[in-house]
């Protein structure tokens, strides 16, 4: 199955500002996924990557704040803005192959802002 | 809109026994079902991952099966041992026009004493 590498691991950041959020997959890769874990909440669905075309985003989720590239089959990123300590959380990317593996999850990256 | 409930919350068990967590679904048209473990604050890591066609899947000391009629997966820990303390969450995967995005329960919190 896939083996995905996210980056930043953690970071703390200041409100107001942006971070982006970096997965790398080791083979090609149909369809990409971000999610936000809120602390002790379950797994929440942010949008769909889509490569080559604009990611498709959940209900409550918009562009704006969680701008979202997918600019090839491997590699995708997550920005997320003008930051708030409403948006501390695990954020993590998923992919699913082109098998039947299922998905597969990065390790996630746990963000604090102050 | 799928809704997935896990039974029970949180377990605490001596090292040894036999465990079984449940997972319901309101949504029986899924495509297939994935079982993951979680660590805290780390990604998710797939254990068992149920295609349409299977009855169950078995991997090791784990065993899960499906009933995607009356909406119900259940993962059975043969075993268990302190390294399997963490979070269980089960997630099935959406067909349809949402085919691909999985949906969460909020976890089965597993503690192993030694």
């Amino acid at each position: 199955s896939a083996v995905i590498s996210q980056k930043p691991s953690r970071d703390i950041c200041q409100r107001g500002t942006s971070l982006t959020i970096q997965c790398q997959v080791d083979s090609q890769v149909t369809m990409m996924f971000w999610y936000r874990q809120q602390p002790g909440q379950s797994l929440t669905l942010i949008a769909t990557a889509n490569q080559g075309s604009e990611a498709t985003y959940e209900s409550g989720f918009v562009i704006d704040k969680f701008p979202i590239s997918r600019p090839n089959l491997t590699f995708s990123t997550l920005t997320v803005s003008n930051m708030s300590p409403e948006d501390s959380s695990i954020y993590l990317c998923s992919a699913r192959g082109t098998g039947v593996e299922g998905y597969t999850f990065g390790s996630g990256t746990r963000l604090t802002v102050v | 809109k799928q809704e997935v409930t896990q039974i029970p919350a949180a377990l605490s068990v001596p090292e040894g026994e036999n465990l079984v967590l449940n997972c319901s679904f309101t949504d029986s048209a899924i495509y297939n079902l994935q079982w993951f473990r979680q660590d805290p604050g780390k990604g998710l890591t797939s254990l068992l991952l149920i295609q349409s066609s299977q009855r169950e899947q078995t991997s090791g000391r784990l065993n899960a099966s499906l009933d995607k009629s009356s909406g119900r997966s259940t993962l059975y820990i043969a075993a268990s041992q302190p390294g399997d303390s963490a979070t269980y969450l089960c997630a099935p995967h959406a067909g349809g026009t949402s085919y691909g995005k999985l949906t969460f329960g909020q976890g089965t919190i597993l503690t192993v004493h030694p």
